[in-house]
């Protein structure tokens, strides 16, 4: 049982280049997440999804953008990268919005 | 608004010694609380939750945090520490529209 599962791992890029970082998870989860993690600021939510083809805003939407096609997966796109999106990305999903989140392993993405 | 506060930044404890991690809470309503545990370069697990009832929640690992309304604190503790018990641990509070907001973490170290 996979469960939540991101690729890449880690990643660098320079200003101005996109990348999509890919989310999938295989518990059938209806909410699906995305946080970003900065040192000693705890996890931020990016954007959310209650289910296919519906998407909403979080804390810092900013700089990225979302779909969500499947129940599945969840892709989280960076169009015109900056330094400040350096951090550290997690997935995340839940069977409703108030059960428990479970949580990929993260990317770790670098702008230079 | 919602926030959640952990005052320490780093804790260092023996093997074997006793453990609370701080964390406090602003919510207009009755909160729902989770404490979360991150080893290095891994995501995030649940080691337990509050949502009503009993204000002592046992978890996962031999954690226990102690809901105390009058204090807004959700504060962790484990009896005796282990090596393997080294990792981030996160506080949230799970408030309007079903988001999750972390504290900024406390990072425990375990002297042998």
């Amino acid at each position: 049982n996979a469960g939540v599962t991101q690729t890449p791992k880690f990643r660098i890029l320079k200003i101005g280049q996109s990348m999509t970082l890919q989310c999938t998870q295989d518990m059938n989860h209806n909410y699906m997440y995305w946080y970003r993690q900065d040192p000693g600021m705890g996890l931020k939510l990016i954007y959310y999804s209650v289910g296919a083809g519906i998407t909403d805003k979080g804390e810092v939407p900013n700089g990225y953008n979302v779909s969500r096609s499947t129940t599945e997966d969840f892709p989280l796109r960076l169009e015109l990268a900056a330094p400040s999106q350096t951090s550290v990305y997690f997935c995340a999903s839940s069977r409703t919005g108030g059960d428990t989140q479970y949580f990929g392993p993260g990317t770790r993405l670098t702008v230079l | 608004a919602q926030s959640v506060t952990q005052p320490d930044i780093h804790i260092t404890v023996s093997e074997g010694a006793s453990l609370e991690l701080r964390c406090n809470y602003s919510y207009g309503a009755t909160p729902y609380l989770f404490w979360y545990v991150q080893s290095p370069g891994q995501g995030l697990q649940l080691l337990l939750k509050y949502f009503s009832g009993d204000t002592l929640v046992q978890g996962i690992k031999g954690f226990e945090a102690e809901f105390k309304r009058s204090q807004s604190s959700f504060n962790l503790r484990k009896p005796s520490v282990h090596w393997s018990d080294a990792a981030e641990y996160f506080c949230a509070l799970r408030g309007a529209g079903n988001m999750l907001t972390f504290g900024g973490g406390t990072r425990l170290m375990v002297k042998p």
